[in-house]
């Protein structure tokens, strides 16, 4: 079935620091990609997404490009601040029925 | 806010036990999803509602049910309650009637806090 791996962490970053976090999927068709993050004590909210291959989603400074011949949709930013401290989702979707497929999270903690 | 509301907010019961959780999706999305959230699986999808009808199903218990009301608001029944049901229980909805029609975006509500002692 289709699913999704991502780094679990958690990783603990300096303000500032530059950050990564993996993401690589599997599926039977050709999937949407999201990036979500919770903030504690919240539900999620989306964060970006890409619809097809090449393309790059961008929102708050975060990036992520859908690489379909490495079938991988990385989270990059270039200068976390603490407020980023959160949880971060990678999800695909497949089909008309938009249902989420999600990764097991990584927290991120960002240090002043 | 993101337009979905979920109650309650914490629930605390015993095994054995039956309850209810109610979601109001955002004005106008006909698709409602159900999400339980554990520390050890993670986010698992559960079922989808839409406009009343049962559009996808995931790892949902058959202790579990779930329905979708003409008003579009949705209800999750777990039932039989084990110490292993308690997580967090996301509703989320897409799909508006109101423009963009479904951009594949799911919005989440806070979650519903389920304790079984």
């Amino acid at each position: 079935g289709d699913s999704v791996t991502q780094m679990e962490g958690p990783v603990t970053l300096s303000e500032e620091a530059f950050l990564t976090i993996n993401c690589t999927y599997t599926a039977t068709g050709y999937p949407s990609l999201f990036w979500y993050v919770q903030y504690p004590g919240e539900g999620l909210q989306l964060l970006l997404k890409a619809t097809k291959a090449d393309d790059k989603g961008s929102n708050k400074g975060f990036e992520a490009t859908y690489r379909k011949e490495t079938t991988s949709f990385h989270l990059e930013k270039g200068s976390v601040q603490v407020s980023d401290s959160a949880v971060y989702f990678c999800a695909l979707s497949l089909g008309s029925n938009y249902k989420l497929t999600f990764g097991k999270g990584t927290l991120l903690t960002v240090n002043p | 806010d993101s337009g979905v509301t979920q109650t309650p907010k914490h629930l605390i019961t015993a095994t054995g036990q039956r309850v209810t959780l109610r979601c109001s999706p955002r004005s106008g999305d006909l698709s409602v999803y159900w999400y339980q959230q554990s520390l050890d699986q993670g986010l698992q999808f559960l079922i989808q509602y839409y406009n009343g009808e049962e559009r996808a199903k995931g790892n949902i218990l058959e202790r579990f049910s779930a329905q979708q009301f003409p008003d579009l608001h949705s209800e999750l029944n777990l039932s039989s309650l084990e110490l292993g049901d308690s997580a967090l229980y996301f509703c989320a909805s897409s799909g508006s009637l109101f423009g963009g029609g479904n951009t594949g975006e799911l919005f989440f509500g806070e979650g519903s806090r389920l304790t079984v002692l």
